[in-house]
Parts: C-alpha cells; structure tokens; sequence
C-alpha cells in the first residue's frame, strides 16, 4: 500500500515549457487535490477533484489544468511555465469512510522554472 | 484577516517540556479541524484530528478545541529533538468540496 505517489520528485523547467505533474493513490479515496507551497504563504489549494470526472477551481488556479483521469490518478499541467510557478507542489488524497475531512499528502514534486 | 492563523515561531523548548502550538481560524461554521507535522523537505503528516469541543489526546499529543472562540492547539507533552518540525494546522473551507485552509505554520525547535 504505497498510500499517494508522485511523479518526478525534481523538475527544472525553462519560462514558456509545459510540464505534466503526476498523483496517484491506492486508497481508493474519492477525492483529490492539488495544492502548492511557498515559504511564508503555506499551502494554498490549486484544484481539487471531488469525485471521478468533476475538478474544481482552488485558490490559485490560475496557469493550471487538471485532469482527473480515473478514480486513482489526478494529474496537473502547466502549460506554458513562468517563474512564477517554482514552488513544492503536493497532492492529497482524502478518506471516503470514517472522519471526515482527512487528507493524506504524497512525497511532492519540486520544481524550478527559470 | 487570514482565514487560518498561526504564529510562525520558532518557538524553542526545552526536551521534556510541553510544547504548546495555537492556531485561530475566523470561519464560525468550521467543523473540522487538524493538526499536521512536517519536516523540512518533507511532505505533511496528519498527526492530530479534532471535531468537537474540548480535548483529544492521542499518545504524547493533545488537541483542543473552543470553537466559541474559534481557537484550535496542539499540546506536545515530553518534547523531543525529533519532534522538531513545523506544525500546520488546517481547518476546513467554505463551500463544498471537502476543501482544507491551511496555516502558514510554527515552526517548533527542541533544545537538547
């Protein structure tokens, strides 16, 4: 049971190049986000999958696209990067059964874009 | 006013002591609330969940919660060096979708 995976760990991208964050999970968790971290400003929420074939706006989407490609994988696109974007971005997963609203974050993807 | 506040420390301990973290959060319908752990370079941990008033204690670890006053902690009893992390604490968000605010979180340093 691997819990939530991503895929890279690093990246370094140049302005204007399009990259591919994947997650994954196998808790089969219904809901999933995205989220970004920069220091002083915490995590913010970027989008977030309520169920298999819904994704909506978090605070930050802007540059973004998601995709919720079945129930185990949500991945995350930039299009065109800007510097902007260097940040640690994770993915969560949240429990369907029990307590409510506990999310579960996988390792995080770093990327740098110059 | 940021939606989920914390102070971001570093707050120093001694080991053994008692670490005490606060959080506020300014949404009066919030219902859940949690506490997470995170290392540095490392992704966060939920170590802590708290859903109604009063104390919930887990191992060495005690939340509490008044949501008269909208306030949220985390005790650590018996501080230890590996305890030395940044906290975050997160309290559900308006409108649907599950969504979690985050603090910026405390970061908490154990002295040997």
């Amino acid at each position: 049971n691997a819990g939530v995976t991503q895929t890279p760990k690093f990246q370094v991208l140049k302005t204007g190049q399009s990259m591919t964050l994947q997650c994954a999970q196998d808790m089969n968790h219904n809901s999933m986000y995205w989220y970004r971290q920069d220091p002083g400003m915490g995590l913010r929420l970027i989008y977030y999958s309520a169920s298999e074939g819904t994704t909506d706006k978090g605070e930050v989407p802007n540059g973004y696209n998601v995709s919720r490609l079945n129930k185990r994988e949500f991945s995350l696109r930039l299009e065109s990067a800007a510097p902007s974007q260097t940040s640690v971005y994770f993915c969560a997963s949240r429990a369907t059964s029990g307590n409510y609203n506990e999310q579960f974050f996988g390792p995080g993807t770093r990327l740098t874009v110059l | 006013q940021k939606e989920v506040e914390q102070n971001s420390g570093p707050l120093s301990v001694p080991e053994g002591a008692i670490a005490s973290l606060n959080c506020t959060y300014s949404d009066r319908v919030s219902q859940s609330f949690f506490w997470y752990r995170q290392y540095s370079g490392k992704s966060p941990e939920l170590i802590m969940s708290i859903y109604s008033n009063g104390d919930k204690e887990d191992g060495r670890f005690t939340a509490q919660l008044n949501k008269a006053s909208q306030y949220v902690s985390l005790l650590i009893r018996d501080s230890q060096p590996s305890d030395s992390a940044t906290y975050l604490c997160a309290v559900n968000s308006k409108g649907g979708g599950n969504k979690l605010t985050f603090g910026t979180g405390t970061q908490l340093k154990v002295e040997l």
